[in-house]
């Protein structure tokens, strides 16, 4: 069955560390991968994507996530944190030979510590 | 431009009433989602409308559940009966057409519906 697997409920990290958002994920298909980030009391935004190619992506705000597809994982990283990143990050994953769905895991919830 | 809209934001409504949640994509995206954001869960999916192609419905719930998308752009999710455990945000998403090269298929959300079944 498909699934998205986030086994962190919270990270919190120091201002100025880098910070990484796990997130591993099961498809028998080739995965199509998101990530997304929620403020509070907004809505969800579109972080970055892996489709193909490259397994290193590049998204807004200086997020990137790595590909890696022996360890099903695609984990979300920050060279070096804002206390505005402080938010909750949603990964996702479609199954590109399975249908329309997207799978969302749960959410971390990142605190970036002053 | 204009972001993913959602109206009401917030609707507080008695059970066993019937409900009608609108969206309203960006201008262009063929692709429109619903999905149900519980306290503490991630997002369930509920259904999938791609351009005048059948809906994806495999994600409703019941059959108290139904959408309709007119004209390709404006969709209407409507919960017949409300029962408490519908109480949840509902979230609509947009997404462009999808290119060879990958492009697309990311989803551009509305800021949700708050649904309150009292």
């Amino acid at each position: 069955a498909q699934s998205v697997a986030q086994p962190e409920d919270q990270v919190n990290v120091a201002e100025g560390n880098p910070l990484t958002v796990k997130c591993t994920y099961s498809v028998s298909g080739n995965p199509y991968l998101f990530w997304y980030v929620q403020y509070p009391n907004r809505g969800l935004q579109f972080l970055l994507k892996y489709i193909t190619g490259d397994n290193l992506v590049k998204g807004s705000y200086g997020f990137e996530a790595e590909f890696n597809k022996s360890q099903t994982s695609f984990h979300l990283k920050k060279p070096s944190a804002l206390v505005s990143d402080s938010a909750l990050y949603f990964c996702a994953v479609r199954d590109m030979n399975t249908g329309n769905q997207f799978y969302f895991g749960t959410g971390t919830s990142l605190t970036v510590i002053p | 431009g204009a972001g993913v809209s959602q109206s009401p934001s917030n609707k507080v409504t008695e059970k066993g009433k019937d409900v009608e949640l609108r969206c309203d994509p960006i201008s262009g995206h063929t692709a429109l989602y619903w999905y149900r954001q519980s306290l503490g869960q991630g997002l369930e999916f509920l259904i999938y409308f791609q351009g005048n192609s059948a809906p994806d419905k495999s994600g409703l719930p019941s059959d108290r559940f139904s959408a309709e998308r007119t004209g390709g752009s404006v969709s209407t999710l409507t919960i017949q009966r409300t029962q408490q455990e519908d109480s949840a945000v509902y979230l609509c998403a947009s997404s462009p057409p999808t290119g060879l090269a990958g492009g697309g298929y990311e989803q551009y959300f509305g800021p949700g519906t708050r649904l309150t079944v009292t």
